[in-house]
């Protein structure tokens, strides 16, 4: 299957700093991306789906304005979390896909704590 | 709404085969997948099915029937390492995927 790579795996920041996520998709275009949250023991949260060149679509109850996605290439999305605080620890999920009806790739996920 | 319901948890013996049942309700259909999940780390694409009928893929296969609602994930010839979280996802016409909370599969020797 084709590969998206999540970087950084794992990262551990403090409270009020902000971290920035990459998603990449190796070898092929990602039309669309998406970003997802997930806690302990829960399925995957959806927080936003951007597509390129234009702005991400956040879930209710997601705030936009602290966690800015940016999607400027078919081949590339971040996920900026800003002024982090520990409820925000979490494993963040990003997927891709290159047309409507296929099947989405995930990234290896980051693990998020806030400290 | 958009539903969709699986097991919460599973319990097989190694060699056995298991059947992962999954219902959905939602606002149109373009296609249902399931995913495994290991503890700890992302979703791995297993099947997608948008067709009635039965696709095998190795020790795992996928069953849908739109009329009814309801795919399963059969798997056999079980292993200790297929101990995992099973996600079931349905795309609707929006061509948004809508996800089960996963079913949670031990396998036991």
């Amino acid at each position: 299957g084709a590969v998206v790579s999540q970087h950084p795996s794992r990262v551990i920041c403090k409270s009020g700093t902000s971290v920035k996520i990459e998603c990449r998709s190796l070898d092929f275009q990602a039309t669309t991306m998406f970003w997802y949250r997930q806690f302990p023991k829960q399925s995957l949260m959806l927080m936003a789906t951007s597509n390129e060149g234009s702005k991400a679509t956040y879930e209710q109850g997601v705030e936009k304005d602290k966690f800015l996605i940016n999607h400027a290439s078919l081949t590339l999305s971040t996920l900026t979390v800003t002024s982090a605080h520990p409820e925000d620890s979490s494993f963040y999920i990003c997927s891709a896909r290159g047309g409507m009806d296929t099947e989405a790739f995930f990234g290896q996920g980051t693990r998020l704590t806030v400290v | 709404g958009q539903n969709i319901d699986q097991p919460t948890e599973m319990t097989a013996t190694e060699g056995a085969i298991v059947q992962i049942n999954c219902t959905y309700q939602t606002s149109g259909f373009n296609g249902l997948f399931w995913y495994q999940q290991h503890a700890g780390e992302a979703p791995t694409f297993l099947s997608y099915n948008v067709l009635d009928g039965l696709e095998e893929k190795g020790r795992f296969s996928s069953f849908l029937s739109r009329s009814k609602g309801y795919s399963y994930l059969l798997l056999k010839e079980l292993q200790m390492k297929d101990s995992a979280s099973y996600l079931c996802a349905v795309m609707d016409s929006n061509y948004q995927l809508i996800w089960g909370a996963g079913t949670k599969l031990i396998i036991k020797p």
